[in-house]
């Protein structure tokens, strides 16, 4: 059975402090690993789909990695409007098996 | 291009009353999900259907949640004598359907409370 665990469960950084977000995961055929983003009252919005280990994606401020076993989604120099919930999904058959997110609060 | 709508945005129901959640899916794409966000929880599978093949219902949590497509576009999540913990948030996502980079594209959802 897939499995995606997020850590940490909430984050508090202060403006122009970078950090990282995990995601491990264990799956039988790996055939995605997606991050959204999630603010409150919306529905998750795509990110980045990440296919194979090794690989990276980057947007602005954020960028993703792909080991064989987890993810990282490092945010770099956050902003206030960076503030929200990121999801971890794993991709084996057609649906999504999602973590339960790190709630991102970014302070000025 | 217009995204995934869903509606209605929120839902109040008594308990043991029947609800209908309606998910329009973005143009073009054939495929389309049906979630369910529970408060603390992440996101769970519900439904999945694939043009016109038969939908994959394995995570329907009960026979009181079914699910239609009607045309290959509109869906509609119907909830039967409904329960206080059927209380959450239900997405709806589409996508194009190609097991290979198949990204899925979510709706606002409709936030259900049962009383």
């Amino acid at each position: 059975e897939d499995q995606v665990t997020q850590s940490p469960e909430a984050l508090r950084l202060q403006e122009g402090e970078s950090s990282s977000l995990n995601c491990s995961y264990t799956v039988s055929g790996l055939r995605g690993l997606f991050w959204y983003r999630q603010d409150p009252g919306k529905g998750p919005e795509f990110l980045f789909t990440l296919y194979s280990a090794g690989e990276e994606k980057e947007k602005e401020r954020l960028k993703a990695t792909l080991t064989k076993k987890e993810s990282f989604l490092h945010i770099t120099a956050p902003k206030p409007e960076d503030s929200a919930t990121y999801l971890c999904a794993v991709q084996s058959g057609y649906a999504l098996n999602f973590g339960k997110g790190t709630s991102l609060l970014v302070t000025p | 291009g217009a995204g995934v709508s869903q509606s209605p945005s929120n839902k109040v129901t008594e308990k043991g009353k029947d609800v209908e959640l309606r998910c329009d899916p973005i143009s073009g794409h054939t495929a389309l999900y049906w979630y369910r966000q529970s408060l603390g929880q992440g996101l769970e599978f519900l439904i999945y259907f694939q043009g016109n093949s038969a939908p994959d219902k394995s995570g329907l949590p009960s026979d009181r949640f079914s699910a239609e497509r009607t045309g290959g576009s509109v869906s509609t999540l119907t909830i039967q004598r409904t329960q206080q913990e059927d209380s959450a948030v239900y997405l709806c996502a589409s996508s194009f359907g190609t097991i290979a980079k198949n990204i899925q594209y979510f709706g606002a959802g409709t936030r259900l409370s049962v009383l």
